[in-house]
């Protein structure tokens, strides 16, 4: 596709269960981040992937979340035994390689997770 | 830590008037200074992005001040309008070298433009 497209756009789901956000990047982007956005809120960072380098998971904000990126394209977010307070809207962005020129990152438009 | 500091958290404007929104950073190797711009229910899109070799860029009605010694950066508004009613982010990255870092964003400025 042309963009960053995330699925699914919005998830309901009840307390303790667990779910996965997938995203699928820009095809050539080889840096892939996750963000979560409470309404009316910044975004929070999550992870940062970049090529075959180790990711960045400092923002993930306990175990109950983590992230893989398989082949260096596609990511699934799993959050595990869900929580009200993890009610937001989930975004990925994706960026080009490496250059100078190419920071510019693309967002998809958000997975709204619902935790009734 | 927060690297990045946005302010003011929300903005409210006349229609024509100038909207102003600041950003302060933290790491001197920061090199690349993009904002975004995100409306309900979107993700937030490029707008406009400066780096530190220029005081000020300008798109349309759109500019970006640079202060590198003071490292802070602003986007500038000009003649808003209520299309332009929005959430900004500012951002910052490290660019140089080759090599794609992470970027870090402020916590976005909610600007309203009153017609």
């Amino acid at each position: 596709g042309a963009g960053v497209s995330q699925s699914p756009s919005n998830k309901v789901t009840e307390k303790g269960k667990d779910v996965e956000l997938r995203c699928d990047p820009i095809s050539g982007h080889t840096a892939l981040y996750w963000y979560r956005q409470s309404l009316g809120q910044g975004l929070e960072f999550l992870i940062y992937f970049q090529g075959n380098s180790a990711p960045d998971k400092s923002g993930l904000p306990s175990d109950r979340f983590s992230a893989e990126r398989t082949g260096g394209s596609v990511s699934t977010l799993t959050i595990q035994r869900t929580q009200q307070e993890d009610s937001a809207v989930y975004l990925c962005a994706s960026s080009p390689g490496s250059g100078s020129q190419n920071t510019e990152a693309f967002f998809g438009q958000g997975t709204r997770l619902t935790v009734v | 830590q927060q690297q990045v500091k946005q302010s003011p958290q929300s903005l409210i404007v006349q229609k024509g008037g100038i909207s102003i929104i600041n950003c302060a950073y933290e790491n001197t190797a920061f090199d690349y200074f993009p904002w975004y711009q995100q409306f309900p229910g979107k993700g937030p899109a490029l707008l406009i992005a400066i780096r530190p070799d220029v005081s000020e860029k300008k798109e349309g009605r759109f500019t970006i001040s640079f202060n590198k010694s003071a490292k802070q950066f602003s986007l500038h508004i000009m003649d808003s309008q209520p299309g332009d009613s929005a959430t900004y982010f500012c951002a910052a990255t490290l660019n140089s070298g080759g090599s794609n870092y992470k970027l870090t964003f402020g916590k976005g400025t909610l600007l309203t433009v009153n017609p």
